[in-house]
């Protein structure tokens, strides 16, 4: 299997600018998680899917923030307007539903906003 | 709720040393224990899981832990370290609602 895809690895961006994080979870896989890293902040789950589902979006900073699953096999995160302090590295992670939920992580987006 | 604390966000050590990164948990339910490391600009890799069974948990790289219930630990163990094991590693337990709680990562830093 490739494991968990995520697209761009690198995005620089204007602060305003829209911005669009693309993932692919591995296949077979029910759920997915998207996280962000910061010096500062560590690792933060922003929001989860279960079978396309949104389940928790309580880490999700502010209304700039949205995320969707259209089907089984592609997530995007979106960030409108973007700002400098969205600068960051988010990851994918995905799992199987049901224990022990480990979960695979993709190789991150490491995105900054000028 | 749960919880995981990581007692040491950064231990030094010389290479060909041993070390042992802390974590503690709360859990009121039955757990299933991770441990993740993350190298310099890359993704979390699953290092050892605990599910069940056996106490001592053995993973890749010459890495093991030990579930201990009554002292609510996961700490992880490796006899002898090297250069490559510099990194930083998170420790993590599942909710039952299915996703995972991380502590705050602890850096291990090999020195030659």
């Amino acid at each position: 299997d490739a494991g968990v895809i995520q697209s761009p690895r690198h995005e620089v961006t204007e602060m305003g600018q829209e911005v669009t994080l693309r993932c692919k979870p591995i296949s077979g896989h029910n759920s997915l998680f998207w996280y962000r890293q910061t010096m500062m902040r560590g690792l933060e789950l922003l929001i989860y899917f279960n079978n396309n589902v949104p389940i928790d979006d309580s880490g999700m900073p502010e209304d700039r923030f949205s995320a969707k699953m259209p089907n089984a096999s592609f997530s995007t995160l979106k960030i409108q307007p973007s700002e400098p302090r969205d600068s960051a590295v988010y990851f994918c992670a995905s799992s199987e539903q049901g224990p022990p939920y480990e979960q695979y992580f993709g190789p991150g987006t490491r995105l900054t906003v000028t | 709720a749960q919880s995981v604390t990581q007692l040491d966000s950064q231990v030094p050590v010389f290479e060909e040393a041993p070390v042992e990164l802390r974590c503690n948990y709360s859990s009121s339910v039955s757990v299933y224990l991770f441990w993740y490391v993350q190298y310099p600009n890359q993704g979390l890799q699953l290092l050892l899981k605990y599910l069940s069974g056996s106490t001592l948990v053995k993973g890749i790289n010459g890495f093991e832990a030990e579930f201990n219930k009554s002292q609510t630990s996961f700490h992880l163990r490796k006899p002898s370290v090297h250069i490559s094991d510099t990194a930083e590693y998170f420790c993590a337990v599942a909710r039952s609602q299915g996703n995972l709680i991380f502590g705050k990562g602890t850096k291990l830093s090999v020195k030659p």
